[in-house]
């Protein structure tokens, strides 16, 4: 299994500018989300989906845009890219379930800039 | 709401030393916890969970963590550090009946370890 995989690695935009960050994961995971990660401000979460056709917004969603067509794939778009939103996004992935204990699979990160 | 703490953003030891990453949450019920690790330009993979049974839970690579509830604590220890240890190191709360993926993140600890 490759696990949570995310694209780009790397990206620059300038002010303005759209892109779609990609995340797949090969697991059957119900639950994807996403995250930014700033320093000294750990984790914040944008956008989660409970499943295919379901998303809802996290602690910081603004400026982002989801959906999730499909089990495996979970894009996170920006729509018009600002400075404010230069950070490392990761995606997550963890069974449905409502388990407790169940952990976040975290894929390997994009590094945005915004110019 | 439920917050997370981290003591401490830099934390540095001595190689052989003794390991405390200190976290507090606030929550009224119990939560589960979770410490992850985060190496260099890599995203976060789990190190242990805290999920209301055993109060001492051991994790991957020699660490362990203690839920004391009265102190609202999960600290991190390690009894001996490697060099290896070098990372950002980051406690993660989850309320019960919470959605799974709603973890709040602390702001993180940087380990460093001096030769």
């Amino acid at each position: 299994n490759a696990g949570v995989t995310q694209t780009p690695k790397f990206q620059v935009l300038k002010t303005g500018q759209s892109m779609t960050l990609q995340c797949a994961q090969d697991m059957n995971h119900e639950y994807m989300s996403w995250y930014r990660q700033d320093p000294g401000m750990g984790l914040r979460l944008i956008h989660y989906s409970v499943g295919a056709g379901i998303t809802d917004q996290g602690e910081v969603p603004n400026g982002y845009n989801v959906s999730r067509s499909t089990t495996e794939d979970f894009p996170l778009r920006l729509l018009s890219a600002a400075p404010s939103q230069t950070s490392v996004y990761f995606c997550a992935s963890l069974p449905g379930s409502w388990t407790g204990g169940n952990e976040q699979f975290f894929g390997p990160g994009t590094r945005l800039t915004v110019l | 709401a439920q917050s997370v703490t981290q003591l401490g953003s830099h934390v540095s030891v001595s190689e052989g030393a003794l390991v405390l990453l200190r976290c507090n949450y606030s929550s009224s019920v119990p939560p589960y916890l979770f410490w992850y690790v985060q190496y260099p330009n890599q995203g976060l993979q789990l190190l242990l969970k805290y999920t209301s049974a055993a109060t001492l839970v051991k994790g991957i690579n020699g660490f362990e963590a203690e839920f004391k509830k009265s102190e609202t604590s999960f600290h991190l220890t390690k009894p001996s550090a490697h060099m290896s240890d070098a990372a950002e190191y980051f406690c993660a709360v989850r309320l019960p009946r919470q959605g799974a993926q709603k973890l709040v993140f602390g702001q993180g600890t940087r380990l460093t370890i001096n030769p």
